[in-house]
């Protein structure tokens, strides 16, 4: 898997949008760029996965420059439970299958 | 959807002892279940990967003699942690992936808190 790179903390306002930069310039042709989170004694749960297109779910936005070299999570409006640490992973399904987490962002969503 | 059941969710025991952690695949069958430890405030470390009737591969710096990993079934595999020790004590997930799932086919488990008193 390619490495990833992400700002180790950040901060947000309850109902102001997140937006969680990942950097992954060396990401293959293969590998999508996924994203999970981790509230605090929990599993990872996983958000939204791309590869080139931006996507957009019920819980977030993906947007992947055209350069595929990094990427953007978006949380259009920000709750308090959306409070976890946010991991950015580049995998391909020609890997050995292994999910690599880097360190991730914890993101701090305050009232 | 797809659900990983892990048990115990937490687990206190005296150093020397053995803890069993089971991870099981409620509602597919997994080709293949990861094992990952998380100390505070760190990121998730892989400790092995099993395969459904074959030994795991276990990653680099990890004792296999002591983390003991069966993967009898495509829905349930084990982690005993053996003799262990305060140093042992972390939080321990489990993944299992789908056979028919692709590259969304990781679903994780809620995690197991081990404290070696």
């Amino acid at each position: 898997d390619a490495k990833t790179t992400q700002p180790t903390s950040m901060d947000c306002a309850e109902g102001r949008a997140a937006n969680l930069p990942c950097n992954h310039s060396t990401i293959s042709g293969n590998e999508y760029v996924y994203w999970y989170r981790q509230i605090h004694s929990q599993g990872p749960q996983y958000i939204i996965h791309g590869l080139k297109n931006n996507e957009t779910n019920e819980m977030a936005s993906l947007i992947i420059t055209e350069d595929r070299k990094s990427s953007t999570l978006i949380l259009p409006h920000a709750t308090l439970r959306d409070t976890a640490v946010y991991y950015c992973i580049a995998h391909g399904s020609s890997n050995t299958g292994k999910l690599i987490f880097g360190q991730g962002t914890t993101l701090q969503v305050k009232p | 959807g797809a659900v990983v059941s892990q048990h115990p969710s937490w687990v206190i025991c005296k150093s020397g002892t053995s803890v069993k952690i089971e991870c099981r695949s409620l509602d597919f069958q997994a080709t293949t279940m990861f094992w990952y430890r998380q100390f505070p405030k760190q990121s998730l470390m892989l400790m092995a990967t099993s395969n459904e009737g074959s030994k795991a591969t276990y990653e680099q710096g990890v004792e296999k003699d002591k983390f003991l990993i069966n993967h009898a079934s495509l829905t349930l595999s084990t982690l005993t942690v053996t003799s262990a020790h305060p140093e042992d004590s972390s939080f321990y997930i489990c993944s299992a992936r789908r056979i028919s799932g692709g590259l969304l086919g990781y679903t994780f488990g809620s995690g197991t808190r081990l404290t070696v008193v």
